[in-house]
């Protein structure tokens, strides 16, 4: 049982390059998430899926966009990036929208430069 | 504006203290509040907290919540090296799961 896989693990990128952060969960969960965190300010809500075929956005959506693939899978691009998108990026999932814990994948280390 | 504080933000201490981290928060529909711990990488669960005054309890840690005052409490007891971490604070209202800063506990031998 994986849970929540997200990949790439390491990614550099120049300014104005593309690229999607994949996730996928086989734990059966309705709800997914991507967060980024950066230092001395938690994790941030990036977008959210609260069902398949929904997103809806978080706190710091701007510059990104996401797809609900399937309910398994949840994207996360970045259509132009830029040095201040170089963070940690977290991916989640749990069971119903709210009253569950969330289960994190690993993370993703992008660096903008 | 929805917040979550977390205080302190780092703290270091020796195997064998008591530490007591912090939460506050102000969020508009409140749901539940949770700490997570995370080390080089995931967070991973530790408690959700839905109740005022209930105790929850696993091993050496323990956490409470208190509803109208509007904060939380983690307590690590006998602390080891291995309770070296960021700790996270969440709260969930009708719409997402608000983190804090995180406190970054350092037990040093």
């Amino acid at each position: 049982n994986a849970g929540v896989t997200q990949t790439p693990k390491f990614q550099v990128l120049k300014t104005g390059q593309s690229m999607t952060l994949q996730c996928a969960q086989d734990m059966n969960h309705n709800s997914m998430y991507w967060y980024r965190q950066d230092p001395g300010m938690g994790l941030r809500l990036i977008y959210y899926s609260a069902s398949e075929g929904t997103t809806d956005k978080g706190e710091v959506p701007n510059g990104y966009n996401v797809s609900r693939l399937n309910k398994r899978e949840f994207s996360l691009r970045l259509e132009s990036a830029a040095p201040s998108q170089t963070s940690v990026y977290f991916c989640a999932s749990r069971v119903a929208y709210s009253g569950n814990t969330i289960y994190f994948g690993e993370g993703s280390w992008l660096t903008v430069v | 504006e929805d917040k979550v504080v977390q205080s302190p933000l780092s703290l270091v201490v020796h195997e064998g203290d008591t530490v007591t981290l912090n939460c506050s928060y102000e969020v508009t529909n409140f749901r539940s509040l949770l700490w997570y711990k995370q080390e080089k990488k995931a967070p991973t669960f530790l408690f959700m907290l839905t109740s005022s005054g209930i105790e929850k309890k696993s091993g050496r840690l323990s956490s409470i919540l208190d509803k109208k005052e509007l904060f939380s409490i983690l307590n690590i007891t006998a602390t080891q090296t291995g309770d070296s971490a960021v700790y996270l604070c969440a709260v969930e209202d009708n719409n997402d799961m608000r983190f804090g800063a995180g406190t970054r506990l350092t037990v040093k031998p």
